[in-house]
C-alpha cells in the first residue's frame, strides 16, 4: 500500500503571513493523484486543492497552492495571506489511479496548524 | 438543507457491549463510506456501500459491522469484538462517477470507552 508522511504534527503562522506544509509519499506508480484536506473544528473534511502527477504545474486554489515535486514524491501545500479561518488539521491523501475500489485513497497524519492573530 | 447527519456527536461504550453509530444523508448520493480516526494517524476505511443492500469491507473492517437497507442511511455497529474502538468515526457519501477523493463528509462521531 502507499504510504503518506507529514512530518510536522504542528505548525504555527502569524495572520497575514505564509506558511508551507510539507507531505512525502511512497509510491512505485507513475499515474496518481494527490490531494489536501482541510478539517477544521467542526471536523468535517473539505477538499482544498488536487493535482494530477502527470501535470506538471502546480495546482492553484486561491491562496492556496502546491510545489509538486514528482521526482523527489514531495507535495507541500503553500498558504498564503493566512487568515484565522485557516486554522485547523490539513491532512496530505494519495489517490491510486491503478487500483480501483474505495481503498484506493491514503490518508497522512496530519498537520495541526494555528493561526496567530 | 442537503448533508449529512451523523448521531450521535458523542457516544461512550461500556466493555462487552454492541454500540451503533448513525449516519444518514439527503444528498441522493449511491456511495457512502465510514472512516475512523485516530490521534496521530490518518484515516482509515471501516467500510463501504456502492449501492444499497450491498457493501465491501475495506482496511480495518474487522469488530465492524454496517448495513444498507436504503440509500439514505448507512449505520456502523461496533462490536464487542472491537477491543480498541476509542476513536473519532467519519461517515462520508459520493455520488455516483465522481472520484473516490470528491467525498461529503459528516461531523463525525466521537466514541469512548468507559
Amino acid at each position: 500500500a502507499q504510504t503518506v508522511t507529514q512530518s510536522q504534527p504542528e505548525m504555527s503562522v502569524q495572520e497575514a503571513e505564509t506558511v508551507t506544509l510539507s507531505c512525502t509519499y511512497d509510491t512505485s506508480e507513475s499515474d496518481y493523484y494527490l490531494f489536501w484536506y482541510k478539517q477544521p473544528p467542526s471536523r468535517q473534511m473539505i477538499l482544498v486543492i488536487r493535482q494530477e502527477a502527470y501535470k506538471q504545474q502546480n495546482a492553484t486554489e486561491n491562496r492556496f497552492s502546491v510545489n509538486f515535486q514528482k521526482a523527489a514524491k514531495s507535495f507541500s501545500l503553500k498558504i498564503s495571506d493566512s487568515q484565522l479561518g485557516d486554522a485547523a488539521m490539513y491532512f496530505c491523501a494519495y489517490r491510486s489511479e491503478i487500483q480501483t475500489g474505495a481503498n484506493n485513497l491514503f490518508f497522512g497524519t496530519g498537520t495541526r496548524l494555528t493561526v496567530i492573530p | 438543507d442537503g448533508g449529512i447527519t451523523q448521531s450521535p456527536k458523542y457516544l461512550f461504550r461500556k466493555e462487552g457491549q454492541n454500540v451503533t453509530l448513525s449516519c444518514e444523508q439527503n444528498l441522493n448520493h449511491d456511495a457512502m463510506y465510514w472512516y475512523r480516526q485516530d490521534p496521530g494517524q490518518g484515516l482509515r476505511l471501516i467500510y463501504y456501500s456502492q449501492i444499497v443492500n450491498d457493501f465491501q469491507k475495506g482496511d480495518i473492517a474487522e469488530g465492524y459491522s454496517v448495513s444498507r437497507e436504503k440509500k439514505e442511511s448507512f449505520p456502523l455497529t461496533v462490536t464487542s469484538a472491537q477491543k480498541n474502538p476509542t476513536a473519532f468515526y467519519l461517515c462520508a457519501t459520493k455520488d455516483r462517477g465522481l472520484p473516490n477523493e470528491k467525498l461529503f463528509f459528516g461531523s463525525g462521531t466521537q466514541l469512548s470507552v468507559l
